[in-house]
């Protein structure tokens, strides 16, 4: 089966300035999760999805960030504007429903905010 | 809450040793524990998981975990180290155990692998 896809693979851009990450999960994965791993750390929740509804979106810091999933298939998480300190890879990963844990993760988007 | 302590930032052993990755957590709730692969600009990559059963957990590549509640630790070993192993690991716990797939990960431990 295709993995999830995400893009693109990397983006620098200047700080105030926004963009986009997008993710296509595993046909028929319900669950769609996106993590934030900044250099040196461990992958941190942004915000997690159920079909096209938020599960929790607690760690997702919403006067810049936002995320919506259309359809309940792609997703998309956008910044707005970017900080220095938003730099790091920004991971997709699903999962079936009910499956909790069985992630897949795509291989990322590396953002460097200059 | 929930958190994550992998000792070791980086951990370095030769070709054929034991590989020991030491993760201690802290769970308000029974916890579900992971041990997670990451090789350069790839995505994680599940190696094993304990949620409920056999402390003893099996995964992927020839290594294991074993849940120890009473020390609060879930370390990761492999008996004999291949230089495909050099990748950084993640030990991550559940936050809000075992009804929402919400994982708390540690910093990593980059292990490398001498010839």
């Amino acid at each position: 089966e295709a993995g999830v896809a995400q893009s693109p693979r990397y983006k620098i851009i200047e700080k105030r300035q926004s963009v986009a990450f997008w993710c296509n999960p595993i046909s028929g994965h319900a669950t769609l999760y996106w993590y934030q791993q900044i250099l040196g750390q461990g992958p941190k929740l942004l915000i997690q999805f159920q079909n096209n509804g938020v599960v929790d979106d607690s760690q997702l810091p919403k006067d810049r960030f936002s995320a919506e999933r259309l359809k309940g298939v792609d997703s998309t998480l956008k910044i707005q504007p970017a900080k220095l300190e938003d730099s790091a890879v920004y991971l997709c990963a699903s999962s079936l429903l009910g499956q909790n844990y069985g992630y897949t993760f795509g291989s990322g988007t590396r953002l460097t905010v200059v | 809450a929930q958190s994550v302590t992998q000792l070791g930032s980086h951990v370095s052993v030769s070709e054929g040793a034991l590989v020991l990755l030491r993760c201690n957590y802290s769970s308000s709730v029974p916890p579900y524990l992971f041990w997670y692969v990451q090789y350069p600009n790839q995505g994680l990559q599940l190696l094993l998981k304990y949620t409920t059963g056999a402390t003893l957990v099996k995964g992927i590549n020839g290594f294991e975990a074993e849940f120890k509640k009473s020390e609060t630790s879930f370390h990761l070993t492999k008996p004999s180290a291949h230089m495909s192993d050099a990748a950084e690991y993640f030990c991550a716990v559940s936050r809000y155990g075992g009804s929402q797939g919400n994982l708390i990960f540690g910093k990593g431990t980059k292990l490398s692998v001498k010839p």
